[in-house]
């Protein structure tokens, strides 16, 4: 079963804007992850944020948390044609497991 | 090795046939996860293993599939009598286990296609 599920499932936009991505989810998590694909293969880590934290940093990435509302966000600042990709968030419950469930992506293109 | 590795990259089997995928993990890395992803799709939860404890299976489509981990390294996908729907690309990852969440490091995946 799925339980992130990002928003908008598509996004276009040019070069040098900021990118948002939304990811809600239904249960109760002990952290939320980002990750980004390209061409269809595997996955690379971007961050990720703990269920006590609101929000995170990384470079030209921020996260954040809102545990209240079940939902993330991802913004990627001064976006680059390099950060075409698909975008997913996954989910972990802890409890002592590190299981990961993934939403269904969004695609992200930036056009030069 | 530095990464995660999988074996065969791609593999083309004919409808009814097995085939076996294999996921070499990140040494010393306790977690290790099978997904499924479909053209264009999410990744679809497979199999866990953490550690010595029982693998958590609730992701298998069928009983055509079935995975172990020998020793706590390697890993290996079995699919059984595979069908046209079982094409798809099977991506391996592995995590250090911490209970509190870390990153999953994910292999290339491979490439399946039911002839």
């Amino acid at each position: 079963s799925q339980q992130g599920e990002e928003d908008p499932q598509a996004l276009s936009i040019q070069e040098g804007e900021n990118a948002t991505m939304n990811c809600s989810y239904k249960t109760s998590i002990n952290n939320l992850q980002w990750y980004r694909q390209n061409s269809g293969r595997g996955l690379v880590h971007l961050i990720l944020i703990r269920s006590n934290e609101r929000e995170k940093h990384s470079g030209r990435l921020r996260v954040t948390l809102d545990t209240s509302k079940k939902s993330s966000s991802l913004l990627i600042t001064a976006s680059r044609a390099a950060d075409t990709a698909s975008y997913f968030c996954a989910t972990g419950n802890g409890g002592g497991s590190e299981k990961l469930v993934f939403g269904k992506g969004m695609k992200l293109t930036v056009n030069p | 090795g530095a990464g995660v590795s999988q074996s065969p990259s791609n593999k083309v089997t004919e409808k009814g046939k097995d085939v076996e995928l294999r996921c070499d993990p990140i040494s010393g890395h306790t977690a290790l996860y099978w997904y499924r992803q479909s053209l264009g799709q999410g990744l679809e939860f497979l199999i866990y293993f953490q550690g010595n404890s029982a693998p958590d299976k609730s992701g298998l489509p069928s009983d055509r599939f079935s995975a172990e981990r020998t020793g706590g390294s390697v890993s290996t996908l079995t699919i059984q009598r595979t069908q046209q729907e079982d094409s798809a690309v099977y991506l391996c990852a592995s995590s250090f286990s911490t209970g509190l969440g870390t990153e999953a490091f994910f292999g290339q995946g491979t490439r399946l296609t039911v002839v």
